[in-house]
């Protein structure tokens, strides 16, 4: 069974500080790491992917990824109050002509004007 | 740029009635998933679909089945509806690379079953 853990927050941080994300797996095997943005009622929106261990920057997110600790992490800079929303966690594994996501339960994050 | 299409957005049903919800994937991708969403809960998988073959199998109910057609639009087939069933059905579609499937999700049908 593979799992996804993340804290189910709510994290609040105020508007332009950093907010930072985490989530574990527990399947060693996975291969790829997303972040989605989920609105309420709205569907997961793609943000970030990472594949590599160490980190990819695209604005003010950055997604880190340390395999070893199966360990996935987002940085939200300048948090802003439209960033208030519920992030998901997924871990891909692939296996032949097989492949889905495994979802963590999200977290919500709040930025406080 | 062009993203998933669902149709119908919103469905009302009664118990014990059928339903179809129609998934039209990005186009040039080649596999389409499908996720149920109860409130509070984080999207669980029900099927995918590659290359019009099913590739894998999540937690579909056995009322459910879906299938993919030659110009990769999906339909997922619900049948004798239970109260339970009532969430949100997203569709997604990759485009397969290497290993790698970044999946772009539609912006689901709202199922509500009286």
């Amino acid at each position: 069974q593979k799992e996804v853990e993340q804290n189910s927050g709510p994290l609040s941080v105020p508007e332009g500080a950093i907010a930072s994300l985490n989530c574990t797996y527990s399947d060693r095997g996975s291969q790829s790491f997303f972040w989605y943005r989920q609105y309420s009622g709205k569907s997961p929106e793609l943000i970030m992917f990472i594949y590599s261990n160490g980190d990819k920057e695209d604005g003010r997110f950055t997604a880190q990824l340390n395999k070893a600790s199966q360990y996935v992490s987002l940085l939200i800079r300048d948090s802003q109050p439209s960033d208030s929303a519920t992030y998901l966690c997924a871990v891909g594994y692939s296996g032949g002509s097989n492949y889905k996501l495994t979802f963590g339960k999200g977290t919500l994050l709040t930025v406080n004007p | 740029a062009a993203g998933v299409i669902q149709s119908p957005r919103h469905l009302i049903k009664e118990k014990r009635e059928t339903a179809t919800l129609k998934c039209y994937p990005i186009p040039r991708h080649d596999t389409v998933y499908w996720y149920q969403q109860g409130p509070g809960q984080d999207p669980q998988f029900l099927i995918s679909f590659y290359e019009k073959m099913q590739s894998d199998k999540g937690s579909i109910p056995d009322r459910f089945s879906a299938q993919q057609f030659s110009d990769y639009h999906s339909e997922l087939n619900m049948s004798s509806l239970e109260l339970g069933d009532s969430a949100l059905y997203f569709c997604a579609s990759s485009r397969k690379k290497g290993t790698t499937y970044e999946q772009y999700f539609g912006p689901g049908t709202r199922l509500t079953v009286t």
